[in-house]
């Protein structure tokens, strides 16, 4: 238990649903990421929020759209995705966005069909 | 950012020490050392970070040499349970961005 959690932990949704990621954090910190793992690819940044204010969006298409209501909790919000988005979808949380030391969810296993 | 190489994959004997080893020739004086590792299924777990000290938590300790080119991240008593593929990462401290990059890592079977 890293103090992140993440629902659903399995989704799948045709490519003209439209379906949201949350993760919440217990931990106290004013950071959260999003990353995209992919079979057989090396994790892959795409948002990092600091203090609910998005700081970094790593070429992400706008068919993702991510939201941070306050610093405990991170969505991620999917509409017309395309089956090469299938991946699982790993929410962090680390103290501050300078920070390294993160501590990950387990992860939303999506499936586009 | 410094580039890190890892071996593929390694065994281990249950109740031995997993001494994973982690290249990094290229590391600049203000890049950490940092590991974490993914067990099947699960998000990344942080493991340990250093800078030029050897370094031991409850977890590892990680042993980096006095050059900093190359680091070694030490189970002292494998489990089952630390099957998983392990990260090393070079990252400057105190950065504007917290964005981990992981490469391919070691995956790290403990067999009984």
């Amino acid at each position: 238990e890293t103090g992140v959690t993440q629902t659903p932990r399995h989704l799948v949704m045709g490519m003209t649903n439209k379906k949201s990621l949350k993760c919440e954090q217990h931990l106290g910190h004013n950071a959260m990421y999003w990353y995209k793992q992919s079979a057989k690819k090396p994790l892959e940044l795409m948002f990092v929020y600091s203090l609910e204010e998005r700081v970094e969006n790593n070429s992400v298409p706008s068919r993702f759209s991510p939201e941070c209501p306050n610093s405990s909790h991170l969505f991620l919000h999917l509409h017309t995705l395309q089956p090469e988005d299938s991946a699982l979808y790993l929410c962090a949380s680390s103290q501050d966005q300078r920070s390294y030391e993160q501590y990950f969810g387990p992860g939303t296993r999506l499936t586009v069909t | 950012d410094a580039k890190t190489t890892q071996p593929p994959s390694m065994d281990c004997a249950e109740g031995r020490a997993a001494n994973l080893p982690c290249n990094h020739s290229t590391i600049s004086g203000n890049e950490y050392v940092y590991w974490y590792r993914q067990i099947h299924s699960q998000g990344p777990q942080y493991i340990i970070h250093g800078l030029k000290n050897n370094e031991t938590n409850e977890m590892a300790s990680l042993i980096i040499t006095e050059d900093r080119k190359s680091s070694t991240l030490i189970l002292p008593h494998a489990t089952l349970r630390d099957t998983a593929v392990y990260y090393c990462i070079a990252r400057r401290g105190g950065g504007s961005q917290g964005n981990l990059i992981f490469g391919k890592g070691t995956k790290l079977s403990v067999k009984p």
